[in-house]
C-alpha cells in the first residue's frame, strides 16, 4: 500500500455509459492528479489539483471531468467515452504541486472501453 | 492504418551485475528529473530524483547522473536483484517560472534481472 487508493482496479464500460472512477489519498498531500497510461504513449498528465483547485488540464477531452471535493479525494467523471480512452488511469499525490517530488501514485484503474 | 504499441527499450542482467538505464530528455530548460519503478500490476514507485543544479546523487544502492550538454540521465543499479525487475521511466519537469510544474515521462526501459 502506498497511501493512495484508486477503485474500482479494474472497469469494463460501454461507450455510452457514465461512470466515475476515485481515487483516495491518506498521506497529507495538497496535490493531486490524474494520469493516463495507454500502451500507445508515454505516461501523460491529464489534470492537476492544488488545494482543491484546478492548476492544469492538460488539453484532455471534456468527456473526462476532474472533481476534487477535498485535498484527500479525486474523481475522473467518464461519458460517452471512446475505445483508444481504453488505459491505466492513475492517480498521484504530492507534498509539493511545483516540482512534484515525492510523489506517490496509486495502483491504477484499468479501464477497458467497449 | 493500424496502431502499434511502444516498443520499449529493453535490459538483461544477471543477478548481482550493475544495471545502467538511460533516458534522454527533451526540454533544456528541465530543472528537475526524477526516476521511477513500475512493476506489473503497480503505479510507478518513485526511485530518486535530482536537480539541474546536481550531476550527481546518490541513493540506497542507486545513483543517479545528469549531463545537462547532452541533455542525458542515467540511473545506476549496484548489485542488481530479481526484485528490480520492472520498466523504469524518467520524468522532467520545468516549473518555468510558473506556480506549477509538469511532469513529462519518458517511454520507459524493461529491466530484467536473471537469477
Amino acid at each position: 500500500e502506498t497511501g493512495v487508493t484508486q477503485t474500482p482496479r479494474h472497469l469494463v464500460m460501454g461507450m455510452t455509459n457514465k461512470k466515475s472512477l476515485k481515487c483516495e489519498q491518506h498521506l497529507g498531500h495538497n496535490a493531486m492528479y490524474w494520469y493516463k497510461q495507454s500502451a500507445k504513449k508515454p505516461l501523460e498528465l491529464m489534470f492537476v489539483y492544488n488545494f482543491k483547485e484546478q492548476t492544469e488540464n492538460n488539453s484532455v477531452p471534456s468527456r473526462f471531468s476532474p472533481e476534487c471535493p477535498n485535498s484527500s479525494h479525486l474523481f475522473l467523471h467518464l461519458h460517452t467515452l471512446q475505445p483508444e480512452d481504453s488505459a491505466l488511469y492513475l492517480c498521484a499525490s504530492s507534498q509539493d504541486p511545483i516540482r512534484q517530488s515525492g510523489g506517490v501514485f496509486g495502483p491504477g484503474t484499468r479501464l477497458t472501453v467497449t | 492504418g493500424e496502431s502499434v504499441g511502444l516498443h520499449l527499450p529493453t535490459l538483461s542482467v544477471q543477478e548481482g551485475d550493475n544495471s545502467i538505464i538511460n533516458c534522454a530528455y527533451s526540454n533544456s530548460a528541465s530543472d528537475y528529473f526524477i526516476w521511477y519503478k513500475q512493476e506489473s500490476g503497480k503505479g510507478p514507485q518513485f526511485i530518486i530524483d535530482i536537480r539541474s543544479n546536481m550531476d550527481k546523487r546518490q541513493g540506497q544502492r542507486v545513483t543517479v547522473l545528469l549531463n545537462k550538454t547532452v541533455k542525458h540521465l542515467s540511473l545506476q543499479i549496484a548489485a542488481t536483484q530479481p526484485g528490480d525487475s520492472a520498466v523504469y521511466f524518467c520524468a522532467e519537469n520545468n516549473a518555468g517560472g510558473t506556480s506549477y510544474g509538469k511532469l513529462t515521462f519518458g517511454q520507459g526501459t524493461i529491466l530484467t534481472v536473471h537469477p
